[in-house]
C-alpha cells in the first residue's frame, strides 16, 4: 500500500528566505509524485510533478522538488519566499493500478505562513 | 476556458434530505473523480469513473452514489446525508493517454457541505 507523510503540519518563514516543505512516501511500485497548492477558498493547483524523468523537477512560481529514491523523499523547495506563497501544500503519490485505474494518495498538508 | 465546475459551492442541509452536487468538465477528459477533504486527513477518494458508464468505489464510498451518463458530467449523490458527511468536496478530471493516466488531475473549486 502506498502512503505519504508530510513531516510538518505548519511551516513559517520570513519573506525572502528559503522554503522547505518535507514529504516522504512509500509505494510498492515506481510512483509518480506531485505537489499541489491550495490557496484559501480555492481549489487545488498543480505545482509540479515527477514521473520518472529527471529527478530534479521545476514547477511554477519558482518551486522545485527533488526525487530521492534512496531516501523515499520528495521535498519541495523555493529559494526565496514571497507573501503570495502563503497557502496549504499537499504532497501526492500516484500509483497505477489494473485496467488503467490509478490511485492518488494525498498527504495531510503543510500550511505555509510567510512572515513579512 | 478549460475548467472543472462544481455546484453548489456552499450548501447547508439537514440530515436525511437527498442532495446532488454537480461536477462538469469541458476538457473532454475520460477520468473523473470525487474527493472529500477533512482537517488532518488530507483528501480521500470517494468514487471515480474511467469513462462513461464506468464507475468504481474509492476509499470512502459509504453514503455516496455517482453516475456517469455523459463524459462531461459526474454528479455526486447523497441519498440520506448525515452529519459525518459534513466536509469539503472536490471533483477532479484527467485525460487518458496511451491507456494510462499519466497526467495531472484538474480540480474543481470545491463544495463546502454542512449537514445539520
Amino acid at each position: 500500500a502506498q502512503s505519504v507523510t508530510q513531516l510538518d503540519s505548519h511551516v513559517s518563514v520570513s519573506e525572502g528566505t528559503p522554503v522547505l516543505l518535507r514529504c516522504n512516501y512509500s509505494s510498492s511500485y515506481s510512483p509518480s509524485l506531485f505537489w499541489y497548492v491550495q490557496h484559501p477558498n480555492k481549489g487545488l493547483q498543480l505545482l509540479l510533478k515527477y514521473t520518472s524523468a529527471a529527478t530534479l523537477v521545476k514547477g511554477i512560481n519558482g518551486f522545485e522538488a527533488e526525487f530521492k529514491k534512496s531516501e523515499t523523499s520528495f521535498h519541495l523547495t523555493k529559494p526565496s519566499a514571497h507573501m503570495s506563497d502563503a497557502a496549504e501544500y499537499f504532497c501526492v503519490v500516484r500509483e497505477a493500478r489494473n485496467f488503467g485505474n490509478e490511485k492518488l494518495t494525498f498527504g495531510t498538508g503543510t500550511r505555509l505562513t510567510i512572515i513579512p | 476556458e478549460a475548467q472543472v465546475t462544481q455546484n453548489p459551492r456552499y450548501l447547508i442541509t439537514v440530515t436525511g434530505k437527498k442532495l446532488t452536487v454537480t461536477c462538469s468538465q469541458n476538457m473532454n477528459h475520460e477520468y473523473m473523480s470525487w474527493y472529500r477533504q477533512d482537517p488532518g486527513l488530507g483528501l480521500r477518494q470517494i468514487y471515480y469513473s474511467m469513462n462513461v458508464e464506468v464507475t468504481d468505489k474509492g476509499d470512502v464510498p459509504e453514503g455516496y452514489k455517482v453516475s456517469r451518463k455523459e463524459k462531461r458530467n459526474f454528479p455526486l449523490i447523497l441519498e440520506s446525508p448525515s452529519p459525518n458527511q459534513t466536509s469539503l468536496y472536490f471533483c477532479a478530471s484527467s485525460p487518458r493517454s496511451g491507456g494510462t493516466l499519466n497526467n495531472e488531475q484538474f480540480f474543481g473549486p470545491g463544495t463546502r457541505l454542512t449537514v445539520l
